[in-house]
């Protein structure tokens, strides 16, 4: 599986915009960039999905790399309901495979202050 | 209309017992998958079912670990003879067209605690 790095930890405050980074230099041409998150002593949760466009939605924004190895994902003006782990995971969309699995690493740990 | 249903919420066992987890998927999803999550790491894929069919169970341990999504009723994840090392949270997910949207809806988890 193609792996992501993110950062362990990030901090932001209250009603500001914030960027999660992530990078995929692996990545290959039929991998989807998912965003999942993961809330203190919930499951995880779904936010957003790309492959080459960037994509808005209710959520998040996905901003992606022209060549495809980095992507970001934006909170507009973050909450204090938006603490939690964010996950950036591969999904290889091709038909064979394991095209429905999802590889979570550690994520970013998101700290939202008051 | 209802989220993925996962019971029981908290379960503890001692070694040597059984565990059953059991999870309800959402109205109208038929992909179920299960997920582990050791202390301190990230979701690990175990296994994938529809209804009445192993998917793939790449990730289940090949002993004592046991999934079923029988045509009625929940599907259930079975863990005999614990250890102290079962302990973790299992998550359920379930999908309609995942291939498309790509969106799993996960339960809130069962946290198996072995003493």
């Amino acid at each position: 599986d193609a792996k992501t790095t993110q950062p362990n930890s990030m901090e932001s405050n209250e009603e500001e915009p914030v960027h999660l980074p992530c990078n995929h230099s692996t990545i290959s041409g039929t991998d989807y960039i998912h965003w999942y998150r993961q809330l203190p002593s919930q499951g995880p949760e779904y936010v957003i999905h790309g492959l080459t466009s960037n994509v808005n939605n209710r959520m998040a924004s996905l901003a992606i790399a022209e060549d495809r190895k980095s992507s970001t994902l934006i909170l507009h003006r973050a909450t204090l309901r938006d603490a939690a782990v964010y996950y950036c995971i591969l999904r290889d969309r091709g038909s064979g495979g394991s095209n429905y699995k999802l590889t979570f690493g550690k994520g970013t740990l998101l700290t939202v202050n008051p | 209309n209802a989220g993925v249903m996962q019971n029981p919420r908290h379960l503890v066992r001692r070694r040597g017992q059984e565990a059953r987890l059991r999870c309800s998927p959402m109205k109208g999803h038929s992909h179920v998958y299960w997920y582990r999550q050791l202390p301190e790491e990230g979701l690990k894929f175990m296994v994938y079912l529809q209804k009445e069919n192993i998917i793939d169970e790449s990730g289940m341990p090949k002993e004592r670990f046991s999934a079923e999504f029988p045509k009625e009723g929940p599907s259930i994840l079975r863990i005999q003879q614990v250890v102290r090392g079962d302990s973790a949270a299992y998550f359920c997910a379930s999908s309609g067209d995942f291939l498309n949207t790509g969106e799993l809806f996960f339960g809130e988890g069962s946290r198996l605690t072995v003493l």
